[in-house]
């Protein structure tokens, strides 16, 4: 297993662009979510799914937009980013929706805005 | 809203000691507690998840408990190395779903 993934590692941005960050995960769990870590912040949830289909927000949704058409996929898109946006975003995974179960996170996409 | 804090901030020891992380929450009606590992410029690697209903867990020299009605959760390294050098992460649900609160972690060096 690969466990989950994150495409790209490296991005930077102009204020203004608009871009995919994707997360894929193939261990058929059921639920994901998107993390922002920011020095002296800690880590914050954006966007959570409990299901393909199914998604809601977290603490700072703002300025993201997230779709699940697929329990393995759950790319988190940036419509106009800001420079309030540059972060590392990290996208975890979980068997179930219910909290008896360690999350697994991925390798993380460090993003600059300029 | 639920808060967790995390102390020392930082934390600097020699090889061998035994050491010990702590985490608190201000809302105890939590599900779970879960520590993670994050090494620089990598992920959260899972150490240890201890249910609502647990006292602690235990996974090789980590030992994890928690006191739920006080709101603590402690993390215990024995015999340290400076391969545990890392930042550990203290997180807790509050619903029964996965949503995680995160602590802003310590961070611990441990030298030869």
């Amino acid at each position: 297993n690969a466990g989950v993934t994150q495409t790209p590692k490296f991005q930077v941005l102009k204020t203004g662009q608009s871009m995919t960050l994707q997360c894929a995960q193939d261990m058929n769990h059921e639920y994901m979510s998107w993390y922002r870590q920011d020095p002296g912040m800690g880590l914050r949830l954006i966007h959570y799914s409990v299901g393909a289909g199914i998604t809601d927000q977290g603490e700072v949704p703002n300025g993201y937009n997230v779709s699940r058409s697929t329990t393995e996929d759950f790319p988190l898109r940036l419509l106009s980013a800001a420079p309030s946006q540059t972060s590392v975003y990290f996208c975890a995974s979980s068997l179930s929706r219910r909290s008896a179960y360690e999350q697994y996170f991925g390798p993380g996409t460090r993003l600059t805005v300029t | 809203k639920q808060e967790v804090t995390q102390i020392p901030a930082a934390l600097s020891v020699p090889e061998g000691e035994n050491l010990v992380l702590n985490c608190s929450f201000t809302d105890s009606a939590i599900y779970n507690l879960q520590w993670f590992r994050q090494d620089p410029g990598k992920g959260l690697t899972s150490l240890l998840l201890i249910q609502s209903s647990q006292r602690e867990q235990t996974s090789g020299r980590l030992n994890a408990s928690l006191d739920k009605s006080s709101g603590r959760s402690t993390l215990y390294i024995a015999a340290s190395q400076p391969g545990d050098s890392a930042t550990y992460l203290c997180a807790v649900s509050n619903s029964g779903y996965s949503t995680l609160t995160f602590g802003k972690g310590t961070m611990l060096l441990v030298s030869p």
